[in-house]
């Protein structure tokens, strides 16, 4: 089933090229930040985070960049797999304990 | 270990009559978050739950409220049912502790849609 807006902007790349998602924030004063994936009728999956205190944090084969002088994330997926087809958001913690501003998402669409 | 679970999956319910959505965070996540996503709004923060007290409240009206019982399951409860609350809700837990900041996952969500 549907699970994002319905004009979301869409990433297209060949299977085995890296993609490189981005994302704005809003609030220059948030500390954490968390990148999720969504696949259709699912809920949004846990891919990486990173503190303000960090610039880049990597895992497998996916690398979050923050740039905190422009409000600005970016995930980095290397070796793009069918299986990344997805919707990305990224998220930003506002104030205290576990309130997440969500960002729009970006629709991945990977080519065989 | 088990993730996040949500019951039910699926509703249907008329405008007018209420709702009431079920939440099993991760074993020893005492933190639950709710969310309210729409193809329109997106991903909307509802409200969040520590030790069974409400830490953070988005905005959206008094229908919508929510609990959290000694063992961390939540539920939240949408009264007088309107067209617009058709949504995909999302339960996520965490182990968050005070003002720190963990790992959050999300459930598979509870497609709720009002006829």
């Amino acid at each position: 089933g549907e699970s994002v807006g319905l004009h979301l902007p869409t990433l297209s790349v060949q299977e085995g090229d890296n993609s490189i998602i981005n994302c704005a924030y809003s609030n220059s004063a948030s500390d954490y930040f968390i990148w999720y994936k969504q696949e259709s009728g699912k809920g949004p999956q846990f891919i990486i985070d990173i503190r303000s205190n960090m610039d880049k944090r990597q895992g497998q084969r996916v690398t979050v960049l923050l740039n905190k002088t422009v409000k600005h994330l970016s995930l980095q997926i290397a070796a793009t797999q069918p299986g990344d087809s997805a919707v990305y958001f990224c998220a930003e913690k506002e104030g205290n304990f576990n309130k997440f501003y969500f960002g729009s998402g970006t629709k991945l669409n990977v080519k065989p | 270990k088990a993730g996040v679970t949500q019951t039910p999956r699926y509703l249907i319910k008329t405008r007018g009559q209420q709702v009431t959505l079920s939440c099993s965070p991760i074993s020893g996540h005492r933190s639950v978050s709710w969310y309210q996503q729409t193809p329109g709004q997106g991903l909307q923060f509802l409200f969040e739950y520590f030790s069974e007290t409400q830490r953070n409240k988005g905005n959206f009206p008094g229908r919508f409220s929510g609990r959290q019982f000694s063992n961390s399951r939540s539920e939240m409860n949408v009264s007088t049912l309107e067209l617009g609350d058709s949504a995909l809700y999302l339960c996520a837990s965490s182990l968050a502790i005070k003002g720190d900041a963990y790992e959050q996952y999300f459930g598979p969500g509870t497609r709720l849609t009002v006829t």
